[in-house]
């Protein structure tokens, strides 16, 4: 039973507008919330990250919006850049992991295209 | 000072072996988590050390895995009598402590034929 789910396994965007990815959970314990970005061959890159007394952390090109009540995050992107094109992980932790580990979802590839 | 890093950064294996995958964390941090990436799938949580306690093993599939931290620092996690299922790339994670951000390492990328 997958507790975080990214329901689009791919999304291709055009230079310069908004990508926008999207992430589902079920756990209610969980009250922090990251995107990471993968390359080919490395690892798991943090971008940014949302506690969920927030409903939006902004940084830069890239903004997560947290609605609790729908149990849904979004990453935005924009502008889009080609360099941005990666695997991106939704995770999350919550208050019944003492351990802090990371529950992922199963990533979305990202293509901008010039 | 450096990221995490791992080795070997492959490892190709036959069924039925032992191998032993190592993680060197970020100096200072006293959290460690490993996880897999199966092809095509999301990270999927392994076990995570913090400071001297007993390690979490919770998500460690089967007995043929296991892992430990020496000196609190370098980890080493060991799968005995491989199985294709294996085949996955292994990441390790560091951070300074429960709660902030994890730091990935490059990942080992296991293929048991």
């Amino acid at each position: 039973d997958q507790q975080v789910k990214q329901n689009s396994p791919s999304l291709s965007v055009q230079e310069g507008r908004i990508s926008i990815l999207n992430c589902d959970y079920t756990n209610s314990m969980f009250d922090y919330f990251l995107w990471y970005k993968k390359y080919p061959a490395e690892g798991p890159t943090f971008l940014i990250s949302i506690s969920s007394i927030k409903d939006k952390n902004e940084d830069g090109r890239f903004t997560v919006f947290l609605n609790k009540s729908a149990k849904h995050l979004s990453l935005h992107i924009v502008p889009s850049q080609p360099g941005d094109s990666a695997v991106y992980f939704c995770a999350a932790s919550g208050r019944d992991n003492a351990g802090n580990m990371l529950t992922f979802g199963g990533g979305t590839r990202l293509m901008v295209k010039p | 000072g450096a990221g995490v890093s791992q080795s070997p950064s492959n490892k190709v294996t036959e069924k039925g072996k032992d191998v032993e995958l190592r993680c060197d964390p970020i100096s200072g941090h006293t959290a460690l988590y490993w996880y897999r990436q199966s092809l095509g799938q999301g990270l999927e949580f392994l076990i995570y050390f913090q400071g001297n306690s007993a390690p979490d093993k919770s998500g460690l599939p089967s007995d043929r895995f296991s892992a430990e931290r020496t000196g609190g620092s370098v980890s080493t996690l060991t799968i005995q009598r491989t199985q294709q299922e294996d085949s996955a790339v292994y990441l390790c994670a560091s951070t300074g402590g429960a709660y902030e951000t994890q730091y990935f390492g490059p990942g080992t990328r296991l293929l048991v034929l």
